[in-house]
């Protein structure tokens, strides 16, 4: 019962390099979120997505870029990554249709960008 | 505006004790539901306890229970008789219908030490 997995689980970066963060869920979650993590900032939303091909933005999109092209799976891409997405992220998954059911996290992505 | 707040960075208790994390929110919508996940130093997201903001009973778990004051929008976690264990961080989250769609907000968190 692997739940949500994520890949990589850490990464290191240069400064305009481009690179992509995968999850993927294997309870036919239909609903499925990307969240940055920052030390006194909680957890913030970046982009999600209500289906398969479906995404959208969330608090703090910019510099993000998503896919989602089947509905196990979601996609986190950085263009040209920044010091200032130095961060954890977390993917997240959940049953749609109500509001009563927890929300599934992956182990967490530990990036640096020098 | 912040949809969850958490007033609380950190917070020390005695073991054994009981502790209170507070947490409001902040929605305009009827049907909404509010979580508490743990997170420990390793980082993993723990799910710990759930309240419906239709539910007229206050939501347990164990040692974990919602203090739910739908008026006053606070959705307070307590923990009775503290462990060692329970020291973390502790985050207050909303589901709530936006535009057609489910998001699912957290607060900055509460970093919980229980002390010997």
């Amino acid at each position: 019962n692997a739940g949500v997995t994520q890949t990589p689980k850490f990464r290191v970066l240069k400064t305009g390099q481009s690179m992509t963060l995968l999850c993927a869920q294997d309870m036919n979650h239909e609903y499925m979120y990307w969240y940055r993590q920052d030390p006194g900032m909680g957890l913030r939303l970046i982009h999600y997505s209500v289906g398969e091909g479906t995404t959208a933005k969330g608090e703090v999109p910019d510099g993000y870029n998503v896919s989602r092209l089947k509905k196990q799976n979601f996609l986190l891409g950085l263009e040209s990554a920044a010091p200032s997405q130095t961060s954890v992220y977390f993917c997240a998954s959940t049953q749609s249709g109500t509001v009563n059911t927890e929300a599934f996290f992956g182990q967490g992505t530990r990036l640096t960008v020098v | 505006a912040q949809k969850i707040t958490q007033t609380q960075p950190g917070m020390f208790v005695q073991e054994k004790e009981a502790v209170t994390l507070d947490c409001t929110y902040d929605t305009s919508d009827q049907s909404y539901g509010l979580f508490w996940y743990k997170q420990p130093s390793s980082g993993e997201m723990i799910f710990l306890i759930y309240q419906g903001s239709y539910d007229e009973q206050n939501a347990t778990e164990g040692r974990y229970s919602l203090n739910f004051q739908k008026a006053r929008k606070s959705a307070n976690l307590v923990i009775s008789a503290s462990q060692l264990g329970d020291s973390a961080m502790y985050f207050c989250a909303m589901r709530e219908k936006e535009g057609g769609s489910e998001k699912l907000v957290f607060g900055k968190g509460t970093k919980l030490t229980v002390n010997p």
